[in-house]
């Protein structure tokens, strides 16, 4: 079962635009949320997180928005830069950190 | 500061043979988390480690697939009689905190090909 779902496989945006990624989950024992980029031949490497207590956490250009009762994340950047052109991965896991899943993944593309 | 190493990097094997892929998480870490990712998938669970002992192997698809983790720190995904749908990047992730939020560390995968 998918718990959690990228509905978009790709993303293509303007550089200097907002780039909005979206994340779906279905567990509501999830209480940590994260946002993973990719590129290829290399691991997934940690952006940016929230916990459920939050709505919102910015870390410069990078804005994750939690919206609980909707069981919906989605991660701003802004503005886009080429540099950003990578696999964005929204991953959740619950309060022991130990079951973190991960969606499928939404390929982003910065034109210059 | 080293990160998560896992070796090799590539591992092309034939269908029936046995391969092992290691892990060295980064120091201190004793949570260590090993995922599978198919073409067009994102990570799937497999198994963590909590220092030596499996706490969860509840995503290990059949028997074929084991872990050990001896020492507490570097760890072995193990998996017998190959089969060409476990081609994948299988990759290792280890974290600080376990119990706490924190977010897991990856290594590059060991991009396995079974033919």
């Amino acid at each position: 079962d998918q718990q959690v779902k990228q509905n978009s496989p790709s993303l293509s945006v303007q550089e200097g635009r907002i780039s909005i990624l979206n994340c779906d989950y279905t567990n509501s024992m999830f209480d940590y949320f994260l946002w993973y980029k990719k590129y290829p031949a290399e691991g997934p490497t940690f952006l940016i997180s929230i916990s459920s207590i939050k709505d919102k956490n910015e870390d410069g250009r990078f804005t994750v928005f939690l919206n609980k009762s909707a069981k919906h994340l989605s991660l701003h950047i802004v503005p886009s830069q080429p540099g950003d052109s990578a696999v964005y991965f929204c991953a959740a896991s619950g309060r022991n950190n130990n079951d973190m899943r991960f969606g499928a993944g939404t390929r982003l593309t910065v034109k210059p | 500061g080293a990160g998560v190493s896992q070796t090799p990097s590539n591992k092309v094997t034939e269908k029936g043979k046995y391969v092992e892929l290691r892990c060295d998480p980064i120091s201190g870490h004793t949570a260590l988390y090993w995922y599978r990712q198919s073409l067009g998938q994102g990570p799937e669970f497999l198994i963590y480690f909590q220092g030596t002992g499996a706490a969860d192997d509840s995503g290990l698809p059949n028997d074929r697939f084991f872990a050990v983790r001896p020492e507490g720190s570097v760890s072995t995904l193990k998996i017998q009689r190959t089969e060409r749908g476990d081609s994948a990047v299988y990759l290792c992730a280890s974290s600080p905190n376990p119990g706490l939020n924190s977010p897991l560390h990856f290594g590059n995968g060991t991009r396995l090909t079974v033919t």
